[in-house]
């Protein structure tokens, strides 16, 4: 069964600083990888998604993920975040010919003045 | 949002009702899914339907049962609500024809006291 790890629960990052968010996945078969965002007290709004071909992935919002199949790893990063970008992150895998969404726990991103 | 409602949007019951939550969409996807949202755990997925009639447990399943009588509507009952199963409970389909995509209501904050 796959797994993903959000390692880091929380991130604190000054405004106009870059950000980079931790995503790794544990499975023995391809995957399709997903970032998702979360504004307080709203539902999920999907960033990006690798399904195949480039493994750089630019989403909404100046946000992109790298997908990195020798590290098991998706993290997500943008260059210079804003207020705006102050939610909860969400990595998510799908293992192929299964369609199932597993999530990461999350990883929330504050945006310091 | 792109389709899919869920009702109620919030709710309060006593322990040891029955609740019965609904998903509905007017996309005709073939998948469904119920998710719930805990902080600490992000979203885990209690039960998924591939079909009319056709639905399988996922990872937190215990305690909870679903119903897919027609291909809109998704429903999941708590058949005796417990002060564990507070949570937000989030609604998703997903269309496969072109890659996994997968597409979230605005969620059901449920309170059981």
């Amino acid at each position: 069964a796959q797994s993903v790890t959000q390692l880091d629960s929380q991130v604190p990052v000054f405004e106009e600083a870059p950000v980079e968010l931790r995503c790794n996945y544990s499975s023995s078969v391809s995957v399709y990888l997903f970032w998702y965002v979360q504004y307080p007290n709203q539902g999920l709004q999907l960033l990006l998604k690798y399904l195949s071909g480039s493994t750089l992935v630019k989403g909404i919002n100046g946000f992109e993920a790298e997908f990195n199949k020798s590290q098991t790893s998706f993290h997500l990063r943008k260059p210079s975040v804003h207020i705006s970008d102050t939610a909860e992150y969400f990595c998510a895998v799908v293992i192929f010919g299964n369609e199932k969404l597993t999530f990461g726990t999350g990883t929330r991103l504050t945006i310091i003045p | 949002d792109a389709g899919i409602t869920q009702s109620p949007r919030h709710k309060v019951t006593e322990t040891g009702t029955p609740v019965t939550l609904r998903c509905h969409q007017t996309e005709n996807h073939r998948y469904m899914y119920w998710y719930r949202q805990d902080p600490g755990h992000g979203l885990r997925l209690i039960h998924y339907s591939y079909g009319v009639k056709d639905t399988d447990k996922g990872e937190v399943s215990d305690g909870y049962s679903v119903s897919r009588s027609k291909t809109e509507d998704f429903l999941l009952t708590l058949e005796s609500a417990t002060s564990s199963q507070t949570s937000v409970y989030f609604c998703a389909i997903s269309e496969t024809d072109r890659g996994p995509g997968y597409t979230f209501g605005s969620g059901t904050r449920l309170t059981v006291v």
